[in-house]
């Protein structure tokens, strides 16, 4: 199975800011990685998928990068509807796995 | 609109079985394939069950193979999961998901709906 690491688990950001989300793959993955948001109580919403594609309605101060084992979420500048859980999760291979998650707090 | 609505959660003891259903609408259900995932409360997310949209290939976590059956009726819009010999590591909250966008890519979620197994 292919292992999926975020770093960090939790980041502290002021509005405005602008935050980096890594996640790497235990295997190389081409650009099959997608990125999740989730609020509390809430289903995932999918903001980016094949790492670097914006989903239709996704606002464009989210953006990703990266292929093979190394990839990133970068949001250009907070809003405080942004404060939330981010999940990486690679498509490559059967089964579908995901990071654990990091948890983007307001500072 | 795409909607996902699931149903069928609730307590259940050790060993008992449940069935969770998932109503589609807003698309063509039958050219999608459809993905169950669950999370654990306060956990992240774990991916259960997979199947094609025929409903001829199906794969599933080795945590819930031979425990766990997906299942989908294209007539009706419907998936399933049909939930045997549940344990208390089976607590979640299980989401429905369509692949979309990409491949193996989860474009549309439902709201979940939470299996609790204790006794």
């Amino acid at each position: 199975d292919i292992q999926m690491t975020q770093s960090p688990s939790s980041v502290s950001a002021s509005v405005g800011d602008r935050v980096t989300i890594t996640c790497r793959a235990s295997q190389g993955i081409s650009s099959w990685l997608a990125w999740y948001q989730q609020k509390p109580g809430k289903a995932p919403k999918l903001l980016i998928y094949a790492a670097s594609s914006l989903q239709s309605g996704v606002p464009s101060r989210f953006s990703g990068s990266g292929s093979g084992t190394d990839f990133t979420l970068t949001i250009s500048s907070l809003q405080p509807e942004d404060f939330a859980t981010y999940y990486c999760q690679q498509a490559n291979s059967f089964p579908l796995t995901f990071g654990q998650g990091t948890r983007l707090e307001i500072k | 609109e795409v909607q996902l609505v699931e149903s069928g959660g609730g307590l259940v003891q050790p060993g008992g079985s449940l069935r969770l259903s998932c109503a589609a609408s807003g698309f063509t259900f039958s050219s999608y394939e459809m993905n169950w995932v669950r999370q654990a409360p306060g956990k992240g997310l774990e991916w259960v069950s997979y199947i094609s949209s025929s409903g001829s290939t199906i794969y599933y976590a080795d945590s819930v193979k031979g425990r766990f059956t997906i299942s989908r009726d294209n007539a009706k819009n419907s998936l399933y999961l049909q939930m045997n010999s549940l344990r208390a590591e089976d607590t979640a909250v299980y989401y429905c998901a369509r692949e979309g966008g990409s491949e193996s890519t989860l474009d549309y979620w439902g709201q979940g709906t939470l299996v609790t197994v204790s006794s």
